[in-house]
């Protein structure tokens, strides 16, 4: 069955830090995969997607994400973490062979001062 | 350029009671999509719009949930009777080319 994990529910990090937001996905062939930011109480927010091309794929805010076939993950990365990164992250997946989304369960990123 | 619009913010009803809750996407999108966001949970799509015509609504549960789109514009989705696990943040989203989504701040709806 398709799907998306994200394995971690929570994320710490100090100000400062690299961090990486950890996703796997289970989706029949090469899905396109997207990187979404929940700030409380609004709607998702874009981040950047992986259609095709070089496997890190820049984005909004300074976050990239590294796309790995063999592992079937894009783990979302940033060099130096912000305060103000600190909100929840969803990693989404489109099945192009049903033309479907679907979302992880998201991973709440903490980041200290 | 405006965002997606959605309203109510905010729902409490009681159990069987209906309620509707209103989309209007970014203009010129042709694509809207109704999520629902239970807590604690990623966004689980319950229907897909293409303009007017509806292209995927196989996880909307049929028996009490019903959405439509007017003229390819905004769109209403309907719980009608409501049960407590129904209780969630309803998201609405629109797209220009099917990939990139666009969000509605959510309606929170709490049935008791």
């Amino acid at each position: 069955a398709q799907s998306v994990a994200q394995p971690e529910d929570q994320v710490n990090v100090a100000e400062g830090n690299p961090l990486t937001v950890k996703c796997t996905y289970s989706v029949s062939g090469n899905p396109y995969l997207f990187w979404y930011v929940q700030y409380p109480n609004r709607g998702l927010q874009f981040l950047l997607k992986y259609i095709t091309g070089d496997n890190l794929v820049k984005g909004s805010y300074g976050f990239e994400a590294e796309f790995n076939k063999s592992q079937t993950s894009f783990h979302l990365k940033k060099p130096s973490a912000l305060v103000s990164d600190s909100a929840l992250y969803f990693c989404a997946v489109r099945d192009l062979s049903f033309n479907k989304f679907y979302f992880g369960s998201g991973t709440k990123l903490n980041v200290k001062p | 350029e405006a965002g997606v619009a959605q309203s109510p913010r905010y729902k409490i009803i009681e159990k069987r009671q209906s309620v509707a809750f209103w989309c209007n996407p970014i203009s010129g999108h042709a694509t809207l999509y109704w999520y629902q966001q239970i807590l604690g949970q990623g966004p689980k799509l319950l229907i897909q719009f293409q303009n007017n015509g509806v292209v995927d609504d196989s996880q909307l549960p049929k028996d009490r949930f019903s959405a439509e789109r007017l003229k390819g514009v905004d769109s209403t989705l309907k719980i009608q009777p409501a049960k407590l696990e129904d209780s969630a943040v309803y998201l609405c989203a629109s797209s220009f080319d099917k990939n990139i989504q666009y969000f509605g701040a959510g309606t929170r709806l709490s049935v008791l």
